[in-house]
């Protein structure tokens, strides 16, 4: 099994849609938590941290569940500078910090 | 600040040929790292450097080696070029851990690499 396993998209979705991405990671030593996101042909760029609590940045809000081992991202108000792959990362417990990427999901906002 | 640069951008082997990709980062940080990202499979660590004169593996580094003798550069050599490894590679840095929270890895623009 993926240690980190995502939708795999492509979502397709009108401007000022509300979308909802879904992560689970399988190992339960997994310490911090991130998505990044990534445009076409370009490096992935951090977009946010996630914490137990939950957290807001303007229209993204990002969730973590460690019972269920399962992180989401929420956009709102979806804009067409959405368009990209979100990645979902997670960090292992007593490592490096090495990132562990999901595969990514694509998102597609049409005017 | 130019962040986290690479070189070549772009580069096309023949199967048995070697080469150097360079990595440099001018924020002055501990960790650096080499991945690589293939279509349907994400980015993988080949190697990663915890700071100068060290290196260790990752999950992919069958078929790489690097060195990391200034803290600014990390290079990452192919000896022998095989069409798997025909990709794009990302380098990546981050300072060291602070306050008990990882800091952000910062990337490189990629190499696109394609070995015929």
């Amino acid at each position: 099994r993926k240690e980190v396993e995502q939708d795999p998209g492509p979502f397709n979705v009108p401007e000022g849609a509300t979308v909802a991405f879904n992560c689970t990671y399988s190992n339960s030593a997994s310490q911090s938590f991130f998505w990044y996101r990534q445009d076409c042909r370009k490096e992935p760029k951090l977009l946010m941290s996630v914490y137990s609590s939950g957290n807001e940045d303007g229209r993204f809000t990002a969730q973590l569940n460690r019972a269920s081992q399962y992180i989401s991202l929420l956009i709102r108000d979806s804009k067409l500078s959405d368009s990209a792959t979100y990645l979902c990362v997670v960090i292992l417990g007593g490592s490096q910090g090495n990132l562990i990427f999901g595969k990514g999901t694509k998102l597609s906002v049409k005017p | 600040n130019a962040g986290v640069t690479q070189t070549p951008k772009f580069r096309v082997l023949k199967t048995g040929q070697s080469m150097t990709l360079l990595c440099a980062q001018d924020m002055n940080h501990e960790y650096m790292y080499w991945y690589r990202q293939d279509p349907g499979m994400g980015l993988r660590l080949i190697h990663y450097s915890v700071g100068e004169g060290t290196t260790a593996k990752g999950e992919v580094p069958d078929g790489y080696n690097v060195s990391r003798l200034k803290k600014q550069n990390f290079l990452l050599g192919l000896e022998s070029a095989a069409p798997s490894q025909t990709s794009v590679y990302f380098c990546a840095s981050r300072d060291r851990l602070a306050g008990g929270f990882y800091n952000e890895q910062f990337f490189g623009p990629g190499t696109r690499l394609t070995v015929l």
